[in-house]
């Protein structure tokens, strides 16, 4: 079966342009996660998804952030006029949800780079 | 004060050594609580979730004490394979269940 899958694995883009990430969960996964990690540093929350229920944005850095989950699967994160700081692995999480049933599943990332 | 902070790393330490993590929460209505590796430039994976009781996985020993709100994570006989970083993860159901992830705690195994 697949893998939680994220796309594109790489992307280099100037100052102030957008960005969209994708996440492909694996099928019948209620939640899904994104986190952002800078080069040598933790895993930064920035947004939760579980079921219907409205997302947990409490992460979102600023407001030039924003992701969305389309049907209860595939979710993109958009990042608006990048910064340099925005520079970073983003990372992508789902698991089956619930109680008991929270063993996150990740993809391998997306190294943003902004020049 | 963050929500979940670990030992500052990194750790290193020689082949067979005993090596002890540990991680406290500050949210007091946390209920799962887990330990996650990972291998440099990797995402991170499950190494075991802790129980209340405390559990053990082979050469892995993991305890939670709810009164001090801290969880450990022992290693025993360390291998050059058990090199990564370790990092504790907690969920807060009053917060919606998201996870939480600490910042992590290098280890680096010698021969």
């Amino acid at each position: 079966g697949a893998g939680v899958s994220q796309s594109p694995s790489n992307k280099v883009t100037e100052k102030g342009k957008d960005v969209e990430l994708r996440c492909d969960p694996i099928s019948g996964h209620t939640a899904l996660y994104w986190y952002r990690q800078s080069l040598g540093q933790g895993l930064e929350f920035l947004i939760y998804f579980q079921g219907n229920s409205a997302p947990d944005k409490s992460g979102l850095p600023s407001d030039r952030f924003s992701a969305e989950r389309t049907g209860g699967s595939v979710s993109t994160l958009t990042i608006q006029r990048t910064q340099q700081e925005d520079s970073a692995v983003y990372l992508c999480a789902s698991s089956p949800g619930g109680k008991g049933n929270e063993k996150l599943f990740f993809g391998s990332g997306t190294q943003l780079s902004v020049l | 004060r963050k929500e979940v902070e670990q030992d500052p790393g990194p750790f290193n330490v020689p082949e067979g050594a005993t090596v002890a993590f540990n991680c406290t929460y500050s949210n007091s209505a946390s209920q799962s609580f887990f330990w996650y590796r990972q291998d440099c430039r990797k995402e991170p994976k499950l190494l075991m979730s802790v129980y209340s009781s405390g559990n053990e996985d082979g050469r892995f020993t993991a305890q939670l004490n709810r009164a001090s709100q801290y969880i450990s994570l022992l290693i025993r006989d360390s291998k050059l394979s058990d090199s990564a970083t370790y990092l504790c993860v907690v969920n807060s159901y009053n917060q919606g269940g998201k996870l939480i992830f600490g910042q992590g705690t290098e280890l680096s195994v010698k021969p």
